[in-house]
């Protein structure tokens, strides 16, 4: 089955302790993304990758880290976890970074985070 | 820059009611443009999108049309039911962003 998968959905942690979050996509996909749902504002967009080793940043990069070593993982890591980086975090990808022309955005079921 | 606007929620309609989720968005050139939902506890799944202006896109009896002279993507559906009781998002796709950009979501509960 076609999917994004993220690990672990649930996850309360201390603030400075340092954890990562894991995405993987079973469909080659290329573009990969970091999302992170907080009431009021949508989805903002954290960082993103075009493929192997290549990231950048997104809209609300501050405090987050990301690798791209193999085409189907994608983590997100929290050096130094802080209170304000509680939050509902979605995994994304798609076979190329277009979407014009029928390319779907797969979004992975979320990890939601708590910093005490 | 390039934002989307959604109607405040939460919606509360009654079992066969008409839905209307009004969306307009703010965009520098052509996005695509694309309704979301998301059900407790799940991720997001694409409902149906527009790529070009005067576009339809339907899936599931929601509808939406691009209109470009209003800058608007509202949803509709002719009867809802209660499993259509979920968080509905708008969003734009600009080639030049990398990424989507959403609006805040609408919250709709359908009672029987």
């Amino acid at each position: 089955e076609a999917q994004v998968t993220q690990n672990p959905r649930y996850l309360i942690t201390v603030t400075g302790k340092k954890l990562t979050v894991t995405c993987s996509q079973n469909m080659n996909h290329e573009y990969m993304s970091w999302y992170r749902q907080d009431p009021g504002l949508g989805l903002r967009q954290i960082y993103y990758s075009m493929n192997v080793e290549v990231t950048d940043k997104g809209d609300v990069p501050e405090g987050y880290k990301v690798s791209r070593k193999e085409k189907r993982n994608f983590p997100l890591i929290l050096e130094s976890p802080s209170p304000n980086q509680t939050s509902l975090y979605f995994c994304a990808s798609s076979l190329s970074p277009g979407l014009r022309v029928g390319n779907e955005q797969f979004f992975g079921p979320g990890t939601r985070l708590t910093v005490l | 820059g390039n934002s989307v606007t959604q109607m405040e929620g939460p919606v509360t309609l009654s079992e066969e009611a008409f839905l209307t989720i009004n969306c307009t968005y703010t965009a520098t050139g052509y996005p695509s443009l694309f309704w979301y939902v998301q059900y407790p506890g799940e991720g997001l799944q694409l409902l149906l999108k527009a790529t070009k202006a005067d576009d339809k896109g339907s899936n599931k009896g929601f509808e939406a049309t691009y209109r470009k002279e209003t800058t608007s993507f509202h949803l509709e559906k002719g009867s809802v039911q209660v499993s259509d009781s979920a968080v509905y998002f708008c969003a734009l796709w600009m080639d030049s962003s990398y990424k989507l950009i959403f609006g805040s979501g609408t919250r709709l509960l359908v009672r029987p």
